[in-house]
């Protein structure tokens, strides 16, 4: 079964708008971690935003915020106000806590286009 | 040295022949990863080293992959009789011991995109 899984392949949205990446995870522990990382053509994986399992406030960075609702089991990235630099490809990643490896298991990625 | 380097950054190889991809991570980090990245893909895990324990190696895709950490800080990712299907770009990441409190992310290497003809 997908440990992560991130449904939309693309999205588009427009200079200064917000949009939302969606992601949803499955696990059984009780202690992870939730990443998002964005990589640009280039191929560098620059991260984002971290959302531990304990933290009972949205974790934010700037104009990116992680919209985490531990019941559904969702960890969606929003960016606010769009800018042509935030087309990517995002990946949501976790991070287990309680197997005894900590290896980050990532999603298919979203590709994000920023329309001028 | 400041960032997690990988060398070479480019590898073309013929068909059948053995490749060594080179990932130095950053001094310290006491983790280290290997991923594997097809064109317009997701991160597909292969390895995972964590200090002295004995190695991740549940996404290794076939015995013809291979990596070993030496000293507890490089290490060589060995393809034997490479294939077509091996093209790909292989990002390595290290991250410090994880804490309990607060996680914190991987960081990742510019990759070596391998290209098998």
């Amino acid at each position: 079964a997908q440990k992560i899984t991130q449904t939309q392949p693309g999205m588009f949205v427009q200079e200064k708008e917000a949009v939302t990446l969606d992601c949803t995870y499955d696990t059984s522990d009780q202690s992870y971690g939730l990443f998002w990382y964005k990589q640009p053509s280039s191929g560098e994986m620059i991260f984002l935003i971290y959302q531990g399992s304990y933290d009972e406030q949205n974790a934010t960075e700037g104009r990116y915020s992680l919209n985490f609702q531990k019941a559904r089991k969702s960890a969606n990235l929003v960016i606010s106000a769009s800018q042509l630099g935030d087309s990517a490809m995002y990946f949501c990643a976790m991070r287990e806590g309680g197997s005894g490896t900590y290896k980050y298991i990532f999603g298919t990625g979203t590709r994000l286009k920023v329309l001028a | 040295g400041a960032g997690v380097s990988q060398s070479p950054s480019n590898k073309v190889t013929e068909k059948g022949k053995d490749v060594e991809l080179r990932c130095d991570p950053i001094s310290g980090h006491t983790a280290l990863y290997w991923y594997r990245q097809s064109l317009g893909q997701g991160l597909e895990f292969l390895i995972y080293f964590q200090g002295n324990s004995a190695p991740d190696k549940s996404g290794l895709p076939s015995d013809r992959f291979s990596a070993e950490r030496t000293g507890g800080s490089v290490s060589t990712l060995t393809i034997q009789r490479t294939q077509q299907e091996d093209s790909a770009v292989y990002l390595c990441a290290s991250s410090p011991k994880k804490r309990p409190k607060r996680d914190t992310e991987a960081f990742f290497g510019q990759g070596t995109r391998l290209t098998v003809v």
